[in-house]
């Protein structure tokens, strides 16, 4: 069974620009997750989607942050206008079924995104 | 959600078990165990969660007194392969609270 997956891996791009991440939950997982780790920070909830509806977006850090989930399946994570402090590891990570299950989530690579 | 104390890091031997200890005072009724692995470029993984007493399977045990205030990892005859961070995460995450809260972690470092 394929795992999560991101793309890309990594994201070199300069301040003011715009740039989108990709996540691939696994197959048939309901639930999707947006998470982030700053430089030197800790890992950090950004946004929960349960199928194509937002759960939770509580730790969306502003409004250049935008996630989607169109058809409930793959989603993207869009940041526009990047600035410098965006730059860190952004996760993605899936889980099948509500409840006690939410603990399981299964995390992909993370895409690593460098703002200069 | 219930703040969480582990070690920053510990330092094993191939082949020794590891016991990686988690404080959690306010830990409330409906809060449960949850630890996470994380390999260096990896997302974190799930290992095991537990509410109270002893949870085992096949990767880790995990131990939980009685006053449920702190929790034991435990990893068997640990490999360089267990070289990663873990995490200690509390919290009632039934329903639909599926934001996982993860704190510093412990750093082990496995060596021959």
């Amino acid at each position: 069974e394929a795992g999560v997956t991101q793309f890309p891996s990594h994201s070199v791009i300069e301040k003011g620009q715009t740039v989108t991440l990709r996540c691939d939950p696994i197959s048939g997982h309901d639930n999707l997750y947006w998470y982030r780790r700053v430089m030197g920070k800790e890992i950090k909830f950004l946004l929960h989607f349960v199928k194509e509806s937002k759960q939770d977006e509580s730790g969306m850090p502003n409004n250049r942050f935008l996630a989607e989930r169109t058809g409930g399946t793959y989603s993207t994570l869009k940041v526009q206008p990047a600035e410098l402090e965006d730059s860190g590891v952004y996760f993605c990570a899936s889980s099948p079924t509500s409840g006690r299950a939410l603990t399981e989530q299964f995390f992909g690579p993370g895409t690593r995104l460098t703002v200069l | 959600l219930a703040k969480t104390t582990q070690p920053i890091s510990m330092d094993s031997y191939e082949g020794q078990e590891v016991n990686i200890t988690c404080s959690h005072n306010n830990i409330a009724t409906n809060d449960y165990i949850t630890w996470y692995q994380q390999f260096p470029s990896q997302g974190p993984r799930f290992i095991i969660q537990g509410y109270k007493t002893k949870v085992t399977n096949e990767v880790a045990s995990l131990f939980i007194p009685a006053d449920r205030k702190s929790s034991t990892l435990s990893l068997p005859r640990v490999s360089l392969s267990d070289t990663a961070v873990y995490y200690c995460l509390v919290g009632d995450y039934g329903g639909s609270q599926g934001n996982l809260i993860f704190g510093k972690g412990t750093k082990l470092s496995v060596k021959p």
